[in-house]
């Protein structure tokens, strides 16, 4: 069966440092987005994309972040200068139609 | 902004009784959907509600959409300890998905 994967599963960087996550999305999905997971909280909408922009982003998503899908396979998530409130566990999910989503096992980001 | 909120925040039950959880939106919603994640996981979709006062049903499981499409409801019946985890409704506009604050299902054997 098809899944969303993420790489790395943890990672620990400095505050100040920048970081990408990387997805990649199920073969035949159009729509991808990035959520984020504060320890023990609800899951947070940060971005959707879909044919090569971005669709709606949330308060989140400021200048500090950015989406790119380089290929037709992958989809990353940039941090420029990562603090210390970034740290969560940050999943991609993708869908094909806009109703079910996918989602990746996460990328757990500590900022020390 | 658009706010979800479900209660309880924390349920816990002995293996057979059943356990529900509300979802409550601060906005009319033009669908809802649960997620399931378990502990460790990441978010498992389980169903979407579209129409006013629609109910689905799968398995042991039963979802609800208010008539004012504003509330939604997950009702488990005899929970198994296959069932922990935390359940999350989320409305869901054109481009996202607002989580609600999810309910922990712990689950006694």
């Amino acid at each position: 069966e098809p899944e969303v994967t993420q790489t790395p599963s943890h990672q620990v960087t400095q505050m100040g440092q920048e970081v990408i996550l990387r997805c990649v999305p199920i073969s035949n999905h159009l729509y991808f987005y990035w959520y984020r997971q504060i320890l023990g909280q609800k899951v947070e909408f940060l971005v959707s994309f879909y044919n090569n922009e971005i669709s709606e982003k949330s308060e989140i998503f400021d200048d500090q972040f950015s989406v790119e899908r380089p290929d037709g396979s992958n989809f990353t998530l940039k941090i420029r200068s990562t603090k210390l409130e970034d740290s969560a566990m940050y999943f991609c999910a993708s869908s094909d139609a806009g109703v079910e989503q996918f989602f990746g096992p996460g990328t757990r980001l500590t900022v020390l | 902004g658009q706010q979800v909120m479900q209660i309880p925040q924390y349920q816990h039950v002995q293996e057979g009784e059943d356990f529900t959880t509300y979802c409550n939106s601060s906005t009319t919603l033009s669908n809802i959907q649960w997620y399931k994640q378990r502990p460790g996981g990441h978010p498992v979709f389980l169903i979407q509600l579209v129409k006013s006062g629609e109910v689905k049903k799968q398995k042991r499981l039963t979802f609800q959409f208010g008539e004012a499409k504003k509330n939604s409801s997950l009702h488990i019946t005899a929970t198994q300890t296959t069932d922990v985890g935390t359940y999350f409704c989320a409305g869901a506009g054109a481009n996202n998905l607002f989580f609600g604050t999810g309910t922990r299902l712990t689950v006694i054997p």
